[in-house]
């Protein structure tokens, strides 16, 4: 198993600022996934970030507007840049463990005003 | 990509009922697993059947799988108020990879 611990837990931002998300998990792993979660809907998937090299983004996401870091195989950051209204919603990271049960953090509510 | 559907969207019962939610999904998959999610909150695995497994049991949950239909049902017996969350499917293609995750069902438990 794993605990991440992601924080803030909750944010009200300003639009056109950005916030950095973090994640600290308890072991090492080699992916953690980072989702958005939009109101009443289901999870997608922004990235793939891997120590050492850089993020995979799906589609309709880019790295100019959400830059992840991810210096080492416990940590990864994710940023909400140059946020709008619509960027409002739970954000979400995620490490897989053994076969592919994920653990997720508490997740981040972020609302722009 | 594959993308789960499940139903209901939402279901309302009283204690002590039994709860069915289904999801339906598009590709070959190699895990089919369900989450929990309270209040918008992170998401808690609840169980994982594989795809060569027809059904599997944990306490009060039963999941069923039938890869000819590419569809699972989750069935919660003898709801309990706390168990009010959303539930979703979430599927791989392979082991380790990405999940994609259904739509959701949120379940209300009533006392």
């Amino acid at each position: 198993s794993a605990v991440i611990s992601q924080k803030p837990s909750r944010d009200i931002c300003q639009r056109g600022t950005s916030l950095t998300i973090q994640c600290q998990v308890d072991s090492q792993v080699t992916m953690m996934f980072w989702y958005r979660q939009q109101p009443g809907q289901s999870l997608t998937l922004i990235a793939t970030a891997n120590q050492g090299s850089e993020a995979t983004y799906e589609s309709g996401f880019v790295i100019d507007k959400f830059p992840i870091s991810r210096p080492n195989l416990t940590f990864s950051t994710l940023t909400v840049s140059n946020m709008s209204p619509e960027d409002s919603s739970i954000y979400l990271c995620s490490v897989v463990g053994d076969p592919t049960e994920a653990f997720f953090g508490q997740g981040t509510r972020l609302t722009v005003v | 990509s594959q993308q789960g559907e499940e139903d209901p969207q939402a279901l309302s019962i009283q204690e002590g009922e039994n709860a069915t939610m289904n999801c339906s999904y598009k590709t070959s998959i190699n895990n089919l697993q369900w989450y929990r999610q309270n209040s918008g909150r992170g998401l808690v695995h609840l169980i994982l059947i594989r795809s060569n497994e027809r059904e599997k049991h944990s306490g009060r949950l039963r999941v069923t799988l039938d890869t000819s239909k590419k569809s699972s049902s989750l069935l919660i017996t003898a709801s309990r108020a706390a168990d009010t969350a959303s539930y979703f499917c979430a599927t791989d293609a392979t082991s380790g990879s990405r999940l994609t995750f259904g739509e959701g069902t949120q379940l209300t438990v009533n006392p």
